[in-house]
């Protein structure tokens, strides 16, 4: 079936060093591809999305592209501060269109 | 303009019990989905109701079922608790289908 693949965690980063995680999706259909934030105690937080290939989406400093060739949606920022300390799920949407399928979540960590 | 709200915050409940969890949308959404996210994973889907109907399901059992009002709130409920049913459950809206905007979620521990 359907389902998204991220790189396992934890990652551990000193501020202002350059962040990737990688994700990778099932290339049934043409997904919309979501990347979602959740703080320590918190729900999830829509950071970015992508609805079609060579999208890029961006929001905060971080950016993906979708890439259908080599289906990928990797999470992308330049400099990452103590803030940016969460836990990140990339998703995709089912075939549907109704429903979120996530990756089981890569956590960051930035200390200073 | 309030986002997506829950209730309770926490819940203790022992197994074989029942629980109702409850789920205000965003303003302007018509579309309620229920996640469960177990520690350390990505939440699953449940179910989503529109319109007061559910239009899809998730791999779940008959246990947990839902309901939407005609205000669009929604609640979710469980039968028969399991201790595997202890988890983080997440309430989503969307108007439509795409971009679901999440509660912040109810702590559920079955004992």
């Amino acid at each position: 079936g359907d389902s998204v693949t991220q790189m396992e965690g934890p990652v551990t980063l000193s501020e202002e060093a350059f962040l990737t995680i990688n994700c990778t999706y099932t290339a049934t259909g043409y997904p919309s591809l979501f990347w979602y934030v959740q703080y320590p105690g918190e729900g999830l937080q829509l950071l970015l999305k992508a609805t079609k290939a060579d999208d890029k989406g961006s929001n905060k400093g971080f950016e993906a592209t979708y890439r259908k060739e080599t289906t990928s949606f990797h999470l992308e920022k330049g400099s990452v501060q103590v803030s940016d300390s969460a836990v990140y799920f990339c998703a995709r949407g089912n075939q549907a269109g109704t429903a979120l399928i996530f990756g089981k979540g890569t956590t960051l960590s930035v200390s200073s | 303009d309030a986002g997506v709200t829950q209730s309770p915050t926490h819940l203790i409940k022992t197994r074989g019990q029942q629980v109702t969890l409850r789920c205000s949308p965003k303003s302007g959404h018509d579309t309620v989905s229920w996640y469960q996210q177990a520690l350390g994973q990505g939440p699953q889907f449940i179910f989503q109701y529109y319109e007061e109907e559910e239009r899809q399901r998730g791999n779940f059992p008959d246990r947990f079922s839902g309901h939407q009002f005609p205000n669009y709130s929604s609640e979710l409920n469980v039968n028969a608790l399991l201790l595997g049913d202890s988890a983080l459950y997440l309430c989503a809206s969307s108007f439509g289908l795409v971009e679901q905007y999440f509660g912040p979620g109810t702590r559920l521990t079955v004992t």
